[in-house]
């Protein structure tokens, strides 16, 4: 079956790091998506891997290692505003357009 | 930065009844997406359209959800006979290219009473 396994909370201090993990097991691998999703509102882009290694972009980076089915979203400089949940998808196939969801992991930054 | 809209952004309906939810995907979009999700629970998906036609769906889109594009702006989600259980917020995405980054809109909330 298809698996997407996130930390469902995690809290962490403004103007600190904090890594989010997923773990995934599916039935193929086509790219690895993570999102943000304030409460209430749309899931907006933040990352793309679909090769092994690290995307750094700003404040935020995320890391794939294919052969372990792993990846991790990295947040530096926490900020207040950085409350939110992170979504990590994935595309099972190439010739599919659907991406799988993980439950989201809820982070809460505090002052 | 071009957004996809969706309206209304709440929807209270009976059950049995039937609901419309619309979608203006980002103009030079190419391909279409609902996804939903229930209060506390994962995004999932539930059709994708290319073309004029649905490319792939979930088996949550049963004979009851239809989709359609009935002119050059427009992604309508039609729900023919609701379910308390059809409760959720309805995504719509695009994307501009198979596989890319998806665009989602704000969502329709849709409460089944």
């Amino acid at each position: 079956g298809q698996n997407i396994d996130q930390p469902t909370e995690m809290t962490a201090t403004e103007g600190a790091i904090v890594q989010i993990n997923c773990t995934y097991q599916t039935s193929g691998f086509n790219g690895l998506f993570w999102y943000q999703q304030h409460a209430g509102e749309a899931p907006t882009f933040l990352s793309y891997n679909v090769l092994d290694g690290l995307e750094e972009k700003g404040r935020f980076s995320s890391f794939l290692s294919r052969s372990k089915g792993y990846s991790y979203l990295l947040l530096k400089e926490l900020q207040m505003k950085d409350s939110a949940s992170y979504l990590c998808a994935v595309r099972d196939r190439g010739n599919t357009d659907k991406l799988i969801f993980g439950t989201g992991t809820r982070l809460q930054v505090f002052p | 930065e071009p957004e996809v809209t969706q309206t209304p952004s709440h929807q209270v309906t009976q059950m049995g009844q039937e609901v419309i939810l619309r979608c203006v995907p980002i103009s030079n979009h190419l391909y279409f997406y609902w996804y939903r999700q229930i209060l506390g629970q994962k995004v999932e998906f539930l059709v994708s359209f290319y073309n004029n036609e649905i490319s792939e769906k979930s088996e949550i889109f049963d004979d009851q959800f239809s989709v359609e594009r009935p002119d050059g702006s427009n992604f309508t989600l039609k729900i023919r006979s609701t379910k308390l259980e059809d409760s959720a917020m309805y995504f719509c995405a695009s994307s501009e290219t198979q596989g890319g980054k998806l665009f989602f809109g704000s969502g329709t909330q849709l409460s089944v009473l």
